[in-house]
Order: structure tokens, then C-alpha cells, then sequence
């Protein structure tokens, strides 16, 4: 059974350094063809995805937000996390990790899904 | 970017009716692969999303069979035979071919 859950602040001024957690059990980042990506959703509003780790240390960013993100993972601990710098108001959203089925490169699906965290963005 | 339209915006269905959701792409999202990577979610109310489709019409585990998906190229329709209230929530597409992954704007599904 796969489960993440995801933590981290749920308050943050403008300018600072947003630092997530996703937590996973029921796989390995270590096994061929596993991922973990992140998703956020401002409030009412669509999905967007922002980052995928790969089993295999390659990580993948939304061009829109590379300069700002960073993903990595523990395998030992089974984490990813989730870096966002220079944080603004229109960052506010919940922020969803969710485990990524790889096929091969981009390709894949996300299967399953942590419940999300609401990060608020106000000076 | 694949940009993923979906229509109509919002949904009010009887329960027991039938209710169809349109999702149409700016691009063949259909990969070298030979497969299109076109999957359906569902947000119910205060929850995450849950895969419902994925490959335009294969069903995720445990979904019931009243869901279906259908379509090619850059047209893509979610159909639920029978809605139920269970189904009430935001229905989005999204293509997994193509960085950057891009999600449709959601189309609201309520009950009458």
C-alpha cells in the first residue's frame, strides 16, 4: 500500500525559502521506474506540477519555476524534499506529493497522492 | 507548453443521469511510444486528487466501470454512465507525455 504525507511550514513571509517534506512507505526510491513528483493547487484554483525525483537520481523541473526549485531525496529515510526559494504571495497554494510511475524520461503517471499541505504566503 | 482545455466548466447532473466532460489538447499529446498519455483525476470536496483514467480510457485500480475514457489526437472525453453523489467534485485532465506535465483548468460536477 502507498502512502505520503506531506510536511513543512504553513506559514512564510515574501523572500524567504520554502522547505517541504514528502514521506512515503509502500515503495523504494531505489527500485527501477519509481518517482516522486510535487503538484501545488493555489486556493480554487488548477493544478500545476512543479518537480519529479526518479529512482535513478534524475530529477525534473516545470521550466517556469527551475531557477527557483529544487527536488532531492533520502532513500535511507525514504523522503523528498522540495526546496521553492524567494517565496511571494502568489505562491500560496497546498502542495501535493505524489508518487510518479516512470515509464521513461517525462513519461509516466501519478498514481497516488499525499493529502497536501497549505502553505500561506503574507508579509 | 501543452495547453489542456477542458469543457464545459461546470456540471450540475441528477443523480442516475448520465454526465460527459470534454478535454481537448493544443497538441497530440500521442508519444513515440505508440501510447497517448492522457489521464482523468478527481478532487472530491477538501480531498486530493485520485486517478480515475489513465491512457485515455484504461481505468486505475478500483474505479468503478461507470467512469470510461475515449478519444485520440487532441480530443478527449471522460463519460460517467450513472452519476452518483459520490462522484460530486472537480474532474481534471492531464497529459504525462510532455515536460512541462500540464493539467486542464477542472470542470466542478454537483448533483441536482
Amino acid at each position: 500500500q502507498i502512502t505520503l504525507k506531506e510536511s513543512g511550514p504553513t506559514l512564510m513571509k515574501p523572500t524567504q525559502t520554502l522547505t517541504l517534506t514528502c514521506a512515503f512507505s509502500g515503495f523504494s526510491l531505489t527500485t527501477s521506474g519509481e518517482g516522486v513528483g510535487w503538484i501545488r493547487q493555489p486556493p480554487g484554483k488548477a493544478l500545476e506540477w512543479l518537480a519529479v525525483a526518479y529512482w535513478n537520481g534524475d530529477r525534473r523541473y516545470n521550466p517556469s519555476l527551475r531557477s527557483r526549485l529544487t527536488i532531492t531525496k533520502d532513500t535511507s529515510i525514504n523522503q523528498v524534499v522540495l526546496t521553492l526559494t524567494n517565496m511571494d504571495p502568489v505562491d500560496t497554494a497546498t502542495y501535493y506529493c505524489a508518487h510518479r510511475r516512470v515509464y521513461f524520461d517525462i513519461v509516466g503517471l501519478f498514481d497516488h497522492w499525499g493529502e497536501g499541505s497549505l502553505v500561506t504566503v503574507s508579509s | 507548453d501543452v495547453v489542456l482545455t477542458q469543457t464545459p466548466f461546470s456540471l450540475s447532473v441528477t443523480p442516475g443521469q448520465p454526465a460527459s466532460i470534454s478535454c481537448k489538447s493544443s497538441q497530440s499529446v500521442l508519444h513515440s511510444d505508440g501510447k497517448t498519455h492522457l489521464s482523468w483525476y478527481l478532487q472530491k470536496p477538501g480531498q486530493s486528487p485520485k486517478l480515475l483514467i489513465y491512457e485515455v480510457s484504461s481505468r486505475f485500480s478500483g474505479v468503478p466501470d461507470r467512469f470510461s475514457g475515449s478519444g485520440s489526437g487532441t480530443d478527449f472525453t471522460l463519460k460517467i454512465t450513472r452519476v452518483e453523489a459520490e462522484d460530486v467534485g472537480v474532474y481534471y485532465c492531464m497529459q504525462d507525455a510532455y515536460s512541462p506535465l500540464t493539467f486542464g483548468g477542472g470542470t466542478k460536477v454537483d448533483i441536482k
